[in-house]
């Protein structure tokens, strides 16, 4: 069956900090891995990655994949406040996306 | 560009009654993804069409049923609503759907059966 987990389920740090998701995964046809930050409302895209090993940035946000250990990592480095939000880890199998909980991360000022 | 779009935002229903929710995606995207968000049980993947056909289904009961029309709409319809039917129904939309990459989310529709 597939599944995914992410950890840890929540975290607390301050501004500046940096921060690393982990989200491990096993899905059936896998074709891609979906990194998505969602506030209070609908999620938001980040980061698609298909390769092992090829690292997405974006500002201070990073990910990497692993498809032979099958996991990936997001990093956030100097967290801010307004990074606060659920990050969703979405691996995409054959015509459907499978969703963790997510990490809960709260970044204080 | 515009995004998604989600008719209506806010629903109040009866249980027993039937509900159709509303989707437009980002234009010449041609795929569309249904999601059930609850507090307990997160995201969960209701189904997804592409080109009017439903390529994939969730783990709901019959009584959630959708359709996709020629121009990319897309409907979800609940019948006999259930009080645990109460949720955030978020539609996404992509190019060519899962096997292509992200999908980009509507603002969502709070369903609340009483």
């Amino acid at each position: 069956e597939d599944k995914v987990v992410q950890s840890p389920l929540s975290l607390v740090v301050h501004e500046g900090d940096t921060v690393t998701l982990n989200c491990s995964y096993e899905v059936t046809n896998f074709r891609s891995l979906l990194w998505y930050k969602q506030e209070k409302k609908a999620p938001t895209f980040l980061f698609m990655l298909t390769s092992s090993g090829i690292e997405k940035k974006s500002g201070r946000l990073s990910s990497i994949l692993d498809k032979k250990e099958l996991f990936s990592i997001l990093n956030i480095t100097a967290t801010q406040t307004g990074d606060s939000a659920v990050y969703l880890c979405v691996p995409s199998g054959t015509y459907k996306y499978i969703f963790g909980t997510g990490t809960r991360l709260k970044v204080l000022a | 560009k515009a995004g998604v779009t989600q008719t209506p935002r806010y629903l109040i229903k009866t249980r027993g009654q039937q509900v159709t929710l509303s989707c437009s995606p980002i234009s010449g995207h041609r795929s569309v993804s249904w999601y059930q968000q609850t507090p307990g049980q997160g995201l969960q993947f209701l189904f997804e069409y592409f080109s009017e056909t439903q390529r994939n289904k969730g783990n709901f009961p019959g009584r959630f049923s959708g359709r996709q029309f020629s121009n990319s709409r897309s409907e979800m319809n609940v019948s006999t609503l259930e009080l645990g039917d109460s949720a955030l129904y978020l539609c996404a939309s992509s190019l060519a759907g899962s096997q292509r990459g992200e999908q980009y989310f509507g603002p969502g529709t709070r369903l609340t059966v009483t």
